[in-house]
């Protein structure tokens, strides 16, 4: 089973900054078959990116991320109110279990 | 517009057993792949089952395997996960979920609203 870390657990920020997410993987993940996701309180997650760094249709290119094997990040370039939210990644590409990590929840400052 | 409505949720003892149902419209039911996630009470997402488009594949959770049947109707458009001998971990937000592509290998791109499952006594 694929372990998804990501850290930090919490980023506390003003709208206008940029945040930085990561997400480090146990082993790599297949053909950066990496997805990140978003959710708000009462909400079920919405789909950002797939394929490590492929924004999803409707997101906004305030949104980008990157990485392969290992290691993999998510930007918000200037965060806007509706961005505060935790994001989750997962991957997708290995035989079962799929996995998400453990989330980061970016909170205004 | 892609639509995926869970019900069957509820308050069940230790042990019992519950069926939930998760209708789909909007889109070729039949041709994608589909999977049941799981929320804890302020936790992250767990992934618990998958199905293939024809029923002929099926994954699970270990710690759901034994326990839990994922099925569909495909002539209902209908995904199913029947949960048999519930333990209070079970409790959580049970989600259906859409692969993006029928066709490669893909994450979700629709999520239901969600079905509240409760195991206590």
């Amino acid at each position: 089973e694929i372990v998804l870390t990501q850290s930090p657990g919490t980023l506390s920020l003003s709208p206008g900054e940029r945040a930085t997410l990561s997400c480090r993987a146990s082993q790599s993940v297949s053909s950066s078959y990496l997805a990140w996701y978003q959710q708000k309180p009462g909400q079920a997650p919405r789909l950002l990116i797939y394929g490590a760094s492929s924004r999803a249709t409707g997101i906004p290119d305030r949104f980008s991320a990157s990485g392969s094997g290992t290691d993999f990040s998510l930007t918000i370039s200037r965060l806007e109110p509706e961005d505060f939210a935790v994001y989750y990644c997962q991957q997708y590409g290995s035989p079962p279990p799929w996995t998400f990590g453990q989330g980061t929840k970016v909170e205004i400052k | 517009e892609v639509q995926l409505v869970e019900s069957g949720g509820g308050l069940v003892q230790p042990g019992g057993s519950l069926r939930l149902s998760c209708a789909a419209s909007g889109f070729t039911f039949s041709s994608y792949w589909m999977h049941w996630v799981r929320q804890g009470p302020g936790k992250g997402l767990v992934w618990v089952s998958r199905i293939n488009s024809d029923e002929s594949s099926t994954s699970y959770a270990d710690s759901v395997k034994g326990r839990f049947t994922i099925s569909r109707d495909n002539a209902k458009n209908t995904l199913y996960l029947q949960m048999n001998s519930l333990r209070a971990e079970d409790t959580a937000v049970y989600y259906c979920a859409r692969l993006r592509s029928p066709s490669t290998i893909s994450p979700y791109d629709y999520w239901g609203q969600g079905t509240l499952v409760t195991v206590s006594s």
